[in-house]
């Protein structure tokens, strides 16, 4: 079964810094898609990036980037120039690239300091 | 506003009792899965249907079902609640059976069990 590890229960970053989530993952499988999910104080669940394995380039979006390194399943969400609509919990997420279910990991709390 | 709706938002009952929670996918989306959130188990996938028929069981307990109606929407019956079931619980949407980028997730019903 596979199963997503984030080490870092809290993170703090000054506003307009650079912030770096990290996410482990361990997989049997070699095509799969890895995601970074938002949680803000709405409880909504808001897809922040998605990264599809078999694709070396690290996806961005925006102020948002990844660092996927497969060979050591880990996959870091790195958030440039923060901003206070920021701070969340962030989630790091796994799902196989024909399956269907998402696995999470426990989440990160993202505060931005003004 | 990710198109996902969930009924209703917000739910208290006592223990013993049954609840029904709610929800519709996005426009033309087959699949619905439901996840609970829960602050001992963290986000954890339960069952997954599309169009109509069961296709995927997660950490689901006994006393839980769900059912997709022809209309798509899902509802899923919890039943002799427990304190423990207290917890936020996530319908999500995607067009495909598996696979696919992406699922799209409603804004959650927050259950809890006095």
């Amino acid at each position: 079964a596979q199963t997503v590890t984030q080490s870092q229960p809290e993170m703090s970053v000054q506003e307009a810094e650079t912030v770096t989530l990290s996410c482990t993952y361990d997989t049997s499988e070699s095509d799969y898609y890895l995601f970074w999910y938002k949680q803000p104080p709405s409880r909504q669940m808001i897809l922040v990036i998605r990264q599809e394995a078999y694709k070396q380039q690290n996806a961005t979006e925006n102020r948002f980037s990844v660092n996927f390194q497969k060979a050591a399943k880990s996959f870091s969400l790195k958030i440039s120039d923060s901003q206070l609509g920021d701070a969340a919990m962030y989630f790091c997420a796994y799902r196989s690239r024909y399956g269907n279910k998402l696995v999470f990991g426990a989440g990160t709390i993202l505060r931005v300091k003004s | 506003d990710s198109g996902v709706t969930q009924t209703p938002k917000h739910l208290i009952t006592a223990t013993g009792q049954r609840v029904t929670l709610r929800c519709s996918p996005r426009s033309g989306d087959l699949s619905v899965y439901w996840y609970q959130q829960s602050l001992d188990q963290g986000l954890q996938f339960l069952i997954q249907y599309y169009n109509g028929e069961e296709r995927a069981k997660g950490n689901i307990l006994e006393r839980f079902s769900a059912q997709q109606f022809p209309d798509l929407h899902s509802e899923l019956n919890l039943s002799s609640l427990e304190l423990g079931d207290s917890a936020l619980y996530f319908c999500a949407s995607s067009v495909e059976l598996a696979g696919g980028p992406e699922q799209f997730f409603g804004p959650g019903t927050r259950l809890t069990v006095l």
